[in-house]
Parts: structure tokens; C-alpha cells; sequence
């Protein structure tokens, strides 16, 4: 089984919808992040959480919005989905050690009609 | 502000070493790293190096930093069909280190 585990992996939706996207891990990381990666635009940070009760804005978070459930748990959720929200997203997580070394999830596909 | 460049294709022939670069300008990062991105796959770290190196030396992959210039650089020697990938070069943000900004990819292609 795979590390980092996100759900769902595709997804097609229609504009106006709420979405979220699930993304739960097994190597007992503090450090949970949200990707997002577009073609030619390589990936952007989201939102990023070093602990249950922290989460902090990366450079993209407008139209955002995440939760982080648990140590293992951080989902990501579209409250109102526009169509350039269509795109790749990634979850990662680190320990945070000296190489920062980011674990990453097979990513989901979000395509917004 | 923090950026990252590097080409957005490479073709290279199967047995030919391949040579990806990138820019950065933020040069008071502490690590610069390559991560690999198979097809339907999430990232995965290739290699890293740390900012006091030069060159980094990992079975067929090298990796050479030039700090004056703010370029970096993986080769990978003998380059086979299962290289076939997408490159992300990334930094740490001097803003916030435990932020790494990644480069827009290159997506190297290997043929026969």
C-alpha cells in the first residue's frame, strides 16, 4: 500500500460544485502540503499544515479552503469549483529533517466543466 | 521574489547522457534537490545537494551546482528508456525553510 494515499483520483465536476479532495498518509509525518500542478507551470503550493492545530497559506490559496483531521489526515476542499481550478493535485508529506525530503501522493486529477 | 526556470523539453537517443539545468534565484538556499515524476505517478526525490557542494556524485546521475551563477544541472549517464520522466528541480525558500519552490519541469524523452 501506497504511503501517501489520495482520494479520489479522478474526478469530473460541473462549475458551482463543492469538492474535496482526501489525502491521508502512513509514515507518521507532522507535515502535510497541497500541490497543485499545471502544465508548463510546474507545482505551486496550496496550503500546508505542520501539526493538527496549524495551517498556514502556501502562494495559491485563494478558492481553498483545507482541513487537517488528524496527524495522518489533510484534505483539500473547492467550495464553489471554477474551471481553472481544473488540474493535478499532490499531496506531500515530510518529517521535517534536515533534507526536507517531501513524500508525495500519486495525485488526483480534478477536471471542472 | 523566488523563481525557478528550466527548459520544458529534452530528447535525448537511448545510450546518450542527458543534461537538464536550471536556474534559481534565490541563493541563500540551504538544499537544491531533482525530484522525478514517472507518468501517472506522484514525485519522487532523485537527489539532493547541499549548497556548500559543487558536484554530487550518485551512480550515473551527477549533479553539479554553480552557486555564482545559480545553476544547477543533472546528468544522467547512459540515459535508458525507463529515464523517460518528468525533472523537477526545487529550492528552499529563504522565506520560509521549510517551503521548498519547485521549477516547471522538464520532460525528458528517451528513444531508441
Amino acid at each position: 500500500d501506497a504511503d501517501v494515499t489520495q482520494t479520489p483520483r479522478n474526478r469530473i465536476t460541473k462549475t458551482g460544485k463543492r469538492i474535496m479532495l482526501e489525502c491521508s498518509q502512513t509514515k507518521g509525518h507532522d507535515r502535510m502540503y497541497w500541490y497543485r500542478q499545471d502544465p508548463g507551470l510546474g507545482l505551486r503550493l496550496i496550503y500546508y499544515s505542520f501539526d493538527v492545530k496549524d495551517i498556514n497559506k502556501g502562494e495559491i490559496s485563494d478558492g481553498y479552503s483545507v482541513s487537517r483531521q488528524a496527524q495522518a489526515k489533510f484534505s483539500l476542499s473547492l467550495e464553489s469549483a471554477i474551471p481553472n481550478q481544473t488540474a493535478l493535485y499532490f499531496c506531500a508529506t515530510s518529517d521535517g529533517g534536515s533534507t526536507g525530503e517531501l513524500f508525495f501522493g500519486e495525485g488526483s486529477r480534478l477536471t471542472v466543466l | 521574489g523566488e523563481d525557478v526556470e528550466q527548459s520544458l523539453f529534452l530528447s535525448v537517443r537511448e545510450g546518450d547522457s542527458s543534461v537538464i539545468n536550471c536556474t534559481y534565484t534565490d541563493s541563500s538556499s540551504t538544499y537544491l534537490y531533482w525530484y522525478k515524476q514517472e507518468p501517472g505517478a506522484g514525485l519522487q526525490l532523485l537527489t539532493y545537494i547541499f549548497s556548500n557542494m559543487d558536484m554530487k556524485q550518485d551512480q550515473r546521475l551527477t549533479v553539479l551546482l554553480n552557486k555564482k551563477d545559480k545553476h544547477l544541472s543533472l546528468r544522467i549517464a547512459d540515459t535508458q528508456t525507463g529515464d523517460s520522466a518528468i525533472y523537477f528541480c526545487a529550492e528552499t525558500s529563504s522565506y520560509n525553510t521549510d517551503k521548498l519552490i519547485f521549477g516547471t519541469g522538464t520532460r525528458l524523452q528517451v528513444f531508441p
